[in-house]
């Protein structure tokens, strides 16, 4: 099976706080995508990366940045946390584009709270 | 613009079939997929359907018409375990997921 891990279930910072969630995928994905989930919303993408080193906006990358130096890989960072980012994040990974290939496998959630 | 819309809640009765539907409007179409995400938990794949018909896996099915923009998500002999959120979600031309804000179905005994 497919693994997606996030290092973090739980963290809770404080407002300026430089924040890293952390995604490890073990089936060498080529896609890794970084999602907020927010009651009452849809799953909102902040990035993705389609191989090492490349990475694209999502819909909300504001205040957000990402790294994938390596391809089992995807790092998210709030640069300065701030309350309005408390959230959910999801990382998942698929195979690739396509047919078939674009089905996500998720991680289990980082629940982070900014104070 | 974009735009799925599903119900936010749905209430059935243990063994009884629930049918969830979903419409979407997107620029171009890639397939249309279901994920079941259980309170606390990741979401995990539950189908996938780019043709227009009806696909079957068990107790649960899943309808689309590309036609009219819609699909349905069909689970038979409901079970406590299938109290979960379900969320639709639309794959437009350039292969990004529109998501819908998720059902949260119900399951009394």
């Amino acid at each position: 099976d497919v693994k997606v891990t996030q290092s973090s279930r739980y963290l809770v910072k404080r407002t300026g706080e430089k924040v890293f969630l952390e995604c490890v995928q073990d089936m060498d994905h080529e896609n890794m995508f970084w999602y907020r989930q927010d009651p009452g919303l849809g799953l909102r993408l902040i990035y993705f990366s389609y191989d090492v080193k490349m990475k694209e906006k999502g819909d909300i990358p504001e205040g957000y940045s990402v790294s994938r130096e390596k391809k089992e890989r995807f790092s998210l960072i709030l640069e300065s946390a701030s309350t309005n980012q408390t959230s959910m994040y999801l990382c998942a990974s698929s195979l690739g584009w396509g047919s078939g290939a674009n089905v996500l496998t998720f991680g289990a959630g980082s629940r982070l709270t900014v104070l | 613009g974009q735009n799925i819309d599903q119900p936010t809640e749905m209430t059935a009765t243990e063994g009884a079939i629930v049918q969830i539907n979903c419409t979407y409007q997107t620029s171009g179409f890639n397939g249309l997929f279901w994920y079941q995400q259980h309170a606390g938990e990741a979401p995990t794949f539950l189908s996938y359907n780019v043709l227009d018909g009806l696909e079957e896996k068990g107790r649960f099915s899943s309808f689309l018409s590309r036609s009219k923009g819609y699909s349905y998500l069909l689970l038979k002999e409901l079970q406590m375990k299938d109290s979960a959120s379900y969320l639709c979600a639309a794959m437009d031309s350039n292969y990004q997921l529109i998501w819908g804000a998720g059902t949260k179905l119900i399951i009394k005994p």
